[in-house]
């Protein structure tokens, strides 16, 4: 399976500010994911990350609040802008395997303050 | 849409114990994924197995094994003789074939006591 990276895997924030959390994978994918993990809870799909478009957002993400950017096929970034206590979450990105799979980034741990 | 269902929020065995996790799912397509993950407490997200709507022969690896059945949407996860390592938090998904978005269930939280 692919080895994913994410950065950073923790970071304690102010509210009102934004934060932009990296995902690189060591090999080309065609598919990439981005998910919330609130406290507590499962996971909740945010986007999927398109490469060379815009991405395509679930019902209650909006590109305004959560911007995407996947300018290759082994990395891609999600902003949380304008982050409330509300945001405070772990944020996976995941790609698709060869058997329609996925795996996951080790997360990032946001507390917003 | 598609939909997971994981009625069990928390078992709590001893060790050598086995556990089963009930996973019910729903969806209007005819080709989809079902796939089940380990959150142990470090966190990350670990893929078990997964399983096409085609195929339901039942899996074993180790001392996991799964039972899936079409006839009641229902695709079951047994730990044998559990272990304190298999205490985690443990996802049941679904993707269907024509966008491979995963829906989570809400988890079940096994803890394994010595």
């Amino acid at each position: 399976s692919a080895v994913i990276s994410q950065k950073p895997s923790r970071d304690i924030c102010q509210r009102g500010t934004s934060l932009t959390i990296q995902c690189q994978v060591d090999s080309q994918v065609t598919m990439m994911f981005w998910y919330r993990q609130q406290p507590g809870q499962s996971l909740t799909l945010i986007a999927t990350a398109n490469q060379g478009s815009e991405a395509t957002y679930e019902s209650g993400f909006v590109i305004d609040k959560f911007p995407i950017s996947r300018p290759n096929l082994t990395f891609s970034t999600l902003t949380v802008s304008n982050m409330s206590p509300e945001d405070s979450s772990i944020y996976l990105c995941s790609v698709l395997g060869p058997y329609n799979e996925q795996f996951f980034g080790p997360g990032t741990r946001l507390t917003v303050l | 849409a598609q939909k997971v269902t994981q009625a069990q929020t928390e078992i709590s065995v001893v060790e050598k114990e086995d556990v089963t996790l009930d996973c019910v799912y729903e969806t209007r397509d005819t080709t989809y994924y079902l796939f089940w993950y380990k959150q142990p407490p470090s966190g990350e997200l670990v893929f078990l197995i997964r399983r096409n709507s085609f195929d339901e022969q039942n899996e074993i690896s180790g001392r996991y094994s799964w039972n899936f059945q079409k006839s009641t949407s229902s695709f079951n996860f047994t730990i044998t003789a559990s272990q304190v390592v298999d205490s985690a938090v443990y996802f049941c998904a679904l993707s269907e074939a024509h966008d491979y978005k995963l829906s989570f269930g809400a988890g079940t939280t096994v803890t394994v006591r010595a």
